[in-house]
Parts: structure tokens; sequence; C-alpha cells
């Protein structure tokens, strides 16, 4: 496999439940990103990962809890969501944090959550 | 802070018709831009990008332009086909930082259809 791959694709979850997204890229980066992506809002950057250090958590509430065992993988641990957390979950990763030298960002497929 | 406008869609098509997606950005420092798509039911991909004033960015047939008098980075293509149609983003990276420390700032998408 190449690129970037996320699981599941679709999830459906009750307030209660807990639940994990997966992410998982073969391209050698080094760093790793959590988007939300809802209607009519620009994509929201919530967690980022370099060399498996979270370096920037933009106010995400603690019902979201990152984890990045190592560069390759990055999970999303979801408890106790709200039904206006129900959105499209996208994963991304870039060879190093953006920067003059590295300007891109591959992204997944996303995980389409829904919260009832 | 730094932002990005993109035109509202949806955009509808005929098969080899032109295109222009408008997009303007507001910015401090030194952005680089882009324009990344997404297909149906898939995650976003980098489409073009420019780094500097004047660059053009070029990629299956779409263009865009980094003009910093008119703070703009509009996404052409000439003759458009059934399967252009997905959702656009155009896309800054904030350039407050000289290291590795960017954000990419997004638009809110704009969604194109192209009929037969």
């Amino acid at each position: 496999e190449t690129g970037v791959t996320q699981t599941p694709r679709h999830l459906v979850m009750g307030m209660t439940n807990k639940k994990s997204l997966k992410c998982e890229q073969h391209l050698g980066h080094n760093a790793m990103y959590w988007y939300k992506q809802s209607a009519k809002k620009p994509l929201e950057l919530m967690f980022v990962y370099s060399l498996e250090e979270r370096v920037e958590n933009n106010s995400v509430p603690s019902r979201f809890s990152p984890e990045c065992p190592n560069s390759s993988h990055l999970f999303l641990h979801l408890h106790t969501l709200q039904p206006e957390d129900s959105a499209l979950y996208l994963c991304a990763s870039s060879q190093d944090r953006l920067g003059p030298q590295n300007t891109e960002a591959f992204f997944g497929q996303g995980t389409r959550l829904t919260v009832v | 802070g730094d932002s990005v406008t993109q035109m509202e869609g949806p955009v509808t098509l005929s098969e080899e018709a032109c295109l222009t997606i408008n997009c303007t950005y507001t910015a401090t420092g030194y952005p680089s831009l882009f324009w990344y798509v997404q297909y149906p039911g898939e995650g976003l991909q980098l489409l073009l990008k420019a780094t500097k004033a004047d660059d053009k960015g070029s990629n299956k047939g779409f263009e865009a332009t980094y003009r910093k008098e008119t703070t703009s980075f509009h996404l052409e293509k000439g003759s458009v086909q059934v399967s252009d149609s997905a959702v656009y983003f155009c896309a800054l990276s904030d350039g407050h930082f000289a290291g590795n420390n960017r954000k990419l700032i997004w638009g809110l998408g704009t969604s194109l259809a192209v009929n037969p």
C-alpha cells in the first residue's frame, strides 16, 4: 500500500460509545495531522504530530484524544461525543512540518462520523 | 489573521466549457498558495501550487497564477471534462514563520459539476 489510509470509512456511534479512528501512512513522513471537515466551514486543524510528539492542539475538546505510537500511525480516540461532532475526519501527513522547503500535505480518504 | 475566500458554488458547466474559480486571500508575510481537489468519496489531493508572486502552478490542464497585486490565485481550465467534477479548495500556507511551523489556511471549497 502507498499513501495515507484511514479506517473505518464510515462510523455511526452513540453519544455514550467509545471508538477510535485509525490513520496509517506509508510515505515515510514525519508529520501527521487530524482535520475536521464540516459542511459550510473551512477545514479545521485539530492536532499536529511531528516525530511522534504532539506539537499542536487547537483547542479541541477533551472528548477527542489523539495518539501517535510511531511515525506511521495516528489514532483519534473518541468518547462521549455530541451530535455536532458529526463530520468527515481527515488525516494528513507531510515529509516534515510545513515550512518553506516542505509545502505539501497528503490526505487520506477520511472517516465519515455520525453521532446519534 | 490570514484568510482565504473562494467563490461560492455549486458551479455547473457543460463538458468543454471554460472554468474559473476565484480565490482571494489576506495574509502577512510570504504565503505559499495551493489548490487541492476532493473527488467524490476521496480525500484531498494537491492539484497545484505556487510559492512566490508571479509563479504559475499547473497540472492536469488546470492553471493558477499567484497575483500579489490583487491577492488572488484564481483556478482556470480551458476545457473541463466530466471527470473534473469535484470540490476544489484554495489554501495558503501562512508565511508568519521562517521555520517549519506553518499552517494551511483553507477556503470553504467550491463544488464543480460537469455535465456531458
